[in-house]
């Protein structure tokens, strides 16, 4: 079947320090990525995506990306963390459906980012 | 651009009873979707839609009817609204339905509507 996996349920980081948020996905095809971040109470804000070509990808925020073929991974990271990063992060990739595509997300990591 | 609106963002309903979830874009986009987010499932496809006049289920359509007769609008209506439909509702919209396109356009998402079905 064609998904994203997102093993981790929640993420604690300091801040300052490095952060990294998995995403492994499995579709038939090209892969298209995506990332996106929810602050409380709010909508879903793009962060970034691959689509071809480089394999770090560059965001919003100082977010980046590494999309990796052979591990079927794009794993979120950022050099320095910071308390305002703290949110729900989600993955996401295009499907192929009987009459288009789709986006399927993944069920979320929460970051949280402390003093 | 206001981007994705919709309204209520918040809405208390007792079961049995019905309501439409307004969304509208103003980006001429082609493609607009529903989905619910519930906690630790992520987000699932409720309706789509890749222009006036069609649309199309995802996932999770039972109990949730959609049109779409503008590009702009697309509104989502729950007949008789029960607690399993307790959630979050967030409407999107991307810029191409078909083609190439619709796989690397980027979807922009409402601020949502938190919705309690009592």
């Amino acid at each position: 079947a064609q998904s994203v996996a997102q093993p981790e349920d929640q993420v604690n980081v300091a801040e300052g320090n490095p952060l990294t948020v998995k995403c492994t996905y499995s579709v038939s095809g090209n892969p298209y990525l995506f990332w996106y971040v929810q602050y409380p109470n709010r909508g879903l804000q793009f962060l970034l995506k691959y689509i071809t070509g480089d394999n770090l990808v560059k965001g919003s925020y100082g977010f980046e990306a590494e999309f990796n073929k052979s591990q079927t991974s794009f794993h979120l990271k950022k050099p320095s963390a910071l308390v305002s990063d703290s949110a729900l992060y989600f993955c996401a990739v295009r499907v192929i459906t009987g009459g288009g595509n789709k986006l399927t997300f993944g069920t979320g990591t929460q970051l949280k980012v402390e003093l | 651009n206001a981007g994705v609106t919709q309204t209520p963002k918040f809405q208390v309903l007792k079961t049995g009873q019905s309501m439409t979830l307004q969304c509208a874009q103003d980006m001429n986009h082609e493609y607009m979707s529903w989905y619910r987010q519930d906690p630790g499932m992520g987000l699932r496809l409720i309706h789509y839609s890749v222009g006036a006049g069609i649309t199309d289920q995802g996932e999770v359509p039972n109990g949730y009817n959609v049109s779409r007769s503008t590009t702009e609008d697309f509104p989502l209506r729950l007949l008789s609204a029960a607690p399993s439909q307790t959630s979050v509702y967030f409407c999107a919209s991307s810029y191409a339905a078909t083609g190439y396109q619709s796989f690397t356009d980027t979807q922009y998402f409402g601020p949502g509507t938190r919705l309690t079905v009592l």
